[in-house]
């Protein structure tokens, strides 16, 4: 079957590190994504990760990916205020088009 | 080089009456996918189209359609109106319907009342 799953919320302070983990159940994904979602926004795509690479590092954004686990991780470094968002992991299936997203995680950034 | 753009940006429609909403890919896209985000979920698919021909559908009923243009704009159609329609719309367009890249657009919320 299909299913991406995240924690709902996660709370840190400003400067801290943030962790946003996913897991996924389509062996087949070929790329899985990070979108972020502001409030009456659309998805902006922050990284995205080929399912055959463990880490992509991008400024401050660090994607991990354990493939046997089918597990994928986004940690943002240096957390500011404007990170606060809703963050969706998302994978393609196969040879399909189609994005699989999971519920998102808001992430509240604490002065 | 603009950026994908919906229309409008929001609706309110009646239950039971038929909704069009509008998508223009960004320049050079040939694939459109449209997705539907209720509050607090996460954006469920549609369907793609892929050159004008649908490629590949979700689990939405035959009340959901969905056209592609010669230019590649887009439009879902929506039939029948529920309450249960009320959602954020999502297109997203692609340079092709293998690439790897999707590019949102800002949405359209549809309200049914």
């Amino acid at each position: 079957g299909e299913d991406v799953e995240q924690s709902l919320f996660l709370s840190v302070r400003e400067g801290d590190s943030s962790v946003i983990n996913c897991t996924y159940t389509d062996s087949s994904s070929t790329y899985l994504y990070w979108y972020k979602q502001e409030p009456g926004a659309g998805l902006q795509l922050l990284t995205y990760i080929f399912s055959n690479m463990d880490m992509k590092q991008d400024q401050r954004l660090t994607v991990l990916l354990n493939k046997k686990d089918k597990h994928l991780s986004l940690r943002i470094a240096d957390t500011q205020t404007g990170d606060s968002a809703i963050y969706f992991c998302a994978e393609r299936g196969g040879n399909t088009g189609k994005l699989i997203f999971g519920q998102g995680t808001t992430l509240q950034v604490k002065p | 080089e603009t950026g994908v753009t919906q229309s409008p940006t929001h609706l309110i429609k009646t239950r039971g009456q038929q909704v069009t909403l509008r998508c223009s890919s960004q320049s050079g896209h040939n694939t459109v996918s449209w997705y539907q985000q209720a509050l607090g979920q996460g954006p469920q698919f549609i369907f793609q189209y892929y050159r004008e021909e649908e490629n590949g559908r979700g689990n939405f009923p035959p009340r959901f359609s969905g056209l592609q243009f010669p230019n590649y704009s887009s439009e879902l159609n929506v039939n029948a109106l529920e309450l249960d329609d009320s959602a954020l719309y999502l297109c997203a367009s692609s340079l092709d319907r293998e690439a790897y890249g999707y590019t949102f657009g800002s949405g359209t919320r549809l309200t049914v009342v």
